[in-house]
């Protein structure tokens, strides 16, 4: 199995460009998240999406914007890319959702992460 | 909000010593305490998780500890091997919340 796939691995942008991370998971998880991570500030969750269909705000979600496309893919979105956005970002998945909330449903599966550089 | 902090931010030890990482979370509503490790170059991955209703767990080399009066929790690794060097983060969340919020991470070199 695959797991959480996130493409690109890297990408350097010029500020103001903009684009889109992709993320897909093939373990039928209900939930998806993307994270970004910057030394000394842990894990800091963008958005998450509880079900296909919804999608919710994190502790930063300013600048960014998120698609549910189906079960299995939940894209990321920098319209306007900023130095500030400069970033490893983790795209993530669990079982918790719809139906399922036992145990091991909040454990996340993380992707293997996207380097992005904003000049 | 929601805080964890996490400490030390850099631990360095022997290889066969022990290694403790503590956290602390401010959301008195969480009651689940997961931990991950990241290697390099790698997302994190889950190692141990403990709920609020235990005060304990173990799995091998590896247990957590709970006190959710004080709202520590802390992770101790015993008989450390050079490839238990890694970045490990605690985090803290609620049944149903969907938002698991981490430490800044602890960076561990277990030296050979």
């Amino acid at each position: 199995n695959a797991g959480v796939t996130q493409t690109p691995k890297f990408q350097v942008l010029k500020t103001g460009q903009s684009m889109t991370l992709q993320c897909a998971q093939d373990m039928n998880h209900n939930s998806m998240y993307w994270y970004r991570q910057d030394p000394g500030m842990g894990l800091r969750l963008i958005y998450y999406s509880a079900s296909e269909g919804t999608t919710d705000k994190g502790e930063v979600p300013n600048g960014y914007n998120v698609s549910r496309l189906n079960k299995r893919e939940f894209s990321l979105r920098l319209e306007s890319a900023a130095p500030s956005q400069t970033s490893v970002y983790f795209c993530a998945s669990s079982a918790e959702g719809r139906g399922f909330s036992g145990a091991g449903a909040n454990v996340l599966t993380f992707g293997a992460g996207s380097r992005l550089t904003v000049l | 909000g929601e805080n964890v902090e996490q400490h030390p931010s850099t631990l360095s030890v022997q290889e066969g010593d022990s290694a403790v990482i503590k956290c602390t979370y401010s959301d008195s509503a969480s009651n689940y305490f997961p931990w991950y490790k990241q290697e390099l170059g790698k997302g994190p991955q889950l190692i141990i998780d403990i709920r609020s209703n235990v005060g304990e767990k173990k799995d091998q080399r590896i247990a957590v500890t709970l006190n959710k009066t004080a709202k520590h929790f802390s992770l101790h690794i015993t008989e450390t091997q050079p490839e238990d060097s890694a970045v490990y983060f605690c985090a803290a969340r609620r049944t149903g919340g969907f938002k698991t919020i981490f430490g800044a991470g602890t960076r561990l070199f277990v030296k050979a």
